[in-house]
C-alpha cells in the first residue's frame, strides 16, 4: 500500500536558521503531494501542494519540490521564525482523494 | 476550494456514550472522508462515505463502532459509539472537490473521553 515516511522530530531551531524537513512517498504511480501545518490550538491547513513531478510548491517563504526519481517532496525554509513552529505533516493523495499522512514533524523556533 | 463547517469544536463525553460530529460543506462534493488524530499522532483514515451508499472502512474501523451518514452532497455525520478513552482523539471531515487540488479540512472535533 502507500505509505510516506517523514523526518522524525522534534526539530528545534533557532531563530532565522535554515530548515529541511525531508519526505518520501512509496505508491504505485505518482500522487499529488502535499504539506500541511497544524498550529498549537488550531486545525489542519494546507501550506503547499504540487500535482506532478519535478512541481515546486511554496508558501509562505516554505517550499518543496516533487522530484520524481525518489518521489521525495523535503520541506525548506530559509528563515525560519518562531511563528512557524508547529507540527508539520506531509501527505501524498491520489484522485480518489485518500491521504496517506506522514507521522508529522514537532517544529520549535525559539527568538 | 470548499468550505467545511465541523461542530462540535470540541466535547468530553462520559464513557459508554456516543458523541455525533457533524460536517456541511459550502457545496456540492463527491466524497468525504473521515480521519482520527490520536494524540501526539499523525491522521488515520477511518472511513469514505459516499452519497447513496454505505461508507468503505479502512482496516481496523467498522461500521458499528464508527457508523457514518451521508444523506446528501453537502453533508455527512460521524458517530463514535460506546466511547471508551481510547477514543479520545481530534476527529477531522474532509473533502475533495473535482481535482486532486481540492483537499479541504474541517476545523476538527477534539473529543475527551473521561
Amino acid at each position: 500500500g502507500n505509505s510516506v515516511t517523514q523526518m522524525e522530530g522534534p526539530v528545534t531551531l533557532s531563530e532565522e536558521a535554515f530548515l529541511t524537513i525531508n519526505c518520501t512517498y512509496t505508491a504505485t504511480g505518482y500522487p499529488s503531494l502535499f504539506w500541511y501545518v497544524q498550529y498549537p490550538g488550531e486545525g489542519l491547513q494546507l501550506l503547499l501542494k504540487a500535482t506532478k513531478a519535478d512541481d515546486k510548491g511554496s508558501n509562505k517563504g516554505f517550499e518543496a519540490t516533487y522530484r520524481k526519481e525518489t518521489t521525495s517532496f523535503h520541506l525548506e525554509k530559509g528563515s525560519v521564525q518562531v511563528s512557524d513552529s508547529a507540527v508539520y505533516f506531509c501527505a501524498g493523495g491520489t484522485s480518489y482523494g485518500k491521504l496517506t499522512f506522514g507521522q508529522g514533524t514537532i517544529l520549535t523556533v525559539h527568538p | 476550494s470548499a468550505v467545511i463547517s465541523q461542530k462540535p469544536s470540541r466535547d468530553i463525553c462520559q464513557r459508554g456514550t456516543s458523541l455525533t460530529i457533524q460536517c456541511q460543506v459550502d457545496s456540492q462534493v463527491t466524497m468525504m472522508f473521515w480521519y482520527r488524530q490520536q494524540p501526539g499522532q499523525s491522521l488515520t483514515l477511518i472511513a469514505t462515505a459516499n452519497q447513496g451508499s454505505e461508507a468503505t472502512y479502512e482496516s481496523g474501523f467498522v461500521i458499528d463502532k464508527f457508523p457514518i451518514s451521508r444523506p446528501n452532497l453537502t453533508f455527512s455525520t460521524l458517530t463514535v459509539s460506546n466511547m471508551s478513552p481510547e477514543d479520545s482523539s481530534i476527529y477531522l471531515c474532509s473533502v475533495v472537490g473535482d481535482s486532486v487540488e481540492g483537499y479541504t479540512f474541517g476545523s476538527g472535533t477534539r473529543l475527551t473521553v473521561v
